[in-house]
């Protein structure tokens, strides 16, 4: 069964610092894009930033360009973000996903809150 | 940034009858490699997205065939041929086209 397993979400005060992780099974990373996608407390979702297979092409929404992080380690078959000073607006829950563009089955974690407040 | 625009935002149905979702982008969707990277999405209350539908008119693989996409450009639409109690949730549509990705707001589809 393929699964994806997100952990790390926390309360933080602004400019906190955290690191979440997404542990994948079922399948094995190295041969994919994966994904962070966040969604406001009853809101709509945005997407958050990529990586490519080896790690080396990272893309990022400007609103976290230069505070956050994507990062893999295919051995150890998990995606990570690394999110440092954070801010009100960042407050979400945080999900992970195996995601193609094209044909192929995507697969989306059931998602890590992450709350910013002091 | 592309700007996704969805309508309604709230769609009120009835059991066993059709429903049909718009979405409009601010810019073409075709990329620059020529595909048009165009994608619907479901949310149902308390779960995690779940993608339907890929490059505009594509079903995932265990998606209803009552669902269908169409369009091309910047015009998009999500239709359910009979929308069943299962189908209640948000929709939002979504383009890969540029960086960086943008959804549309949503559309909460509800039984009447």
């Amino acid at each position: 069964e393929v699964q994806l397993v997100e952990s790390g979400g926390d309360l933080v005060q602004p400019g906190g610092s955290l690191r979440l992780t997404c542990v994948a099974s079922g399948f094995t990373i190295s041969n994919y894009w994966m994904i962070w996608v966040r969604q406001a407390p009853g809101r709509g979702l945005e997407w958050v930033a990529n990586i490519n297979q080896d790690g080396n092409a990272k893309q990022y929404v400007d609103s976290v360009k230069g505070r956050f992080t994507i990062s893999r380690d295919n051995a150890k078959n998990s995606l990570y973000l690394q999110m440092n000073s954070l801010r009100a607006e960042d407050t979400a829950i945080y999900y992970c996903a195996k995601f193609t563009r094209s044909a192929g089955d995507t697969y989306w974690g059931q998602g890590t809150l992450v709350t910013v407040s002091s | 940034d592309v700007v996704m625009t969805q309508s309604p935002l709230s769609l009120p149905v009835t059991l066993g009858q059709p429903a049909s979702i718009s979405c409009r982008s601010s810019q073409s969707l075709v990329s620059s490699d020529g595909n048009t990277y165009f994608i619907w999405f479901q949310q149902r209350p308390g779960q995690s997205p779940r993608r339907l539908v890929y490059k505009v008119s594509n079903r995932d693989s265990g998606v209803p065939d009552r669902f269908s996409g169409s369009g091309s450009g910047t015009d998009f639409t999500l239709k359910i041929s009979r929308v069943e109690a299962e189908d209640v949730g948000v929709y939002y549509c979504m383009q890969g086209s540029h960086w960086p990705w943008t959804f549309g707001q949503g559309t909460k589809v509800e039984i009447k």
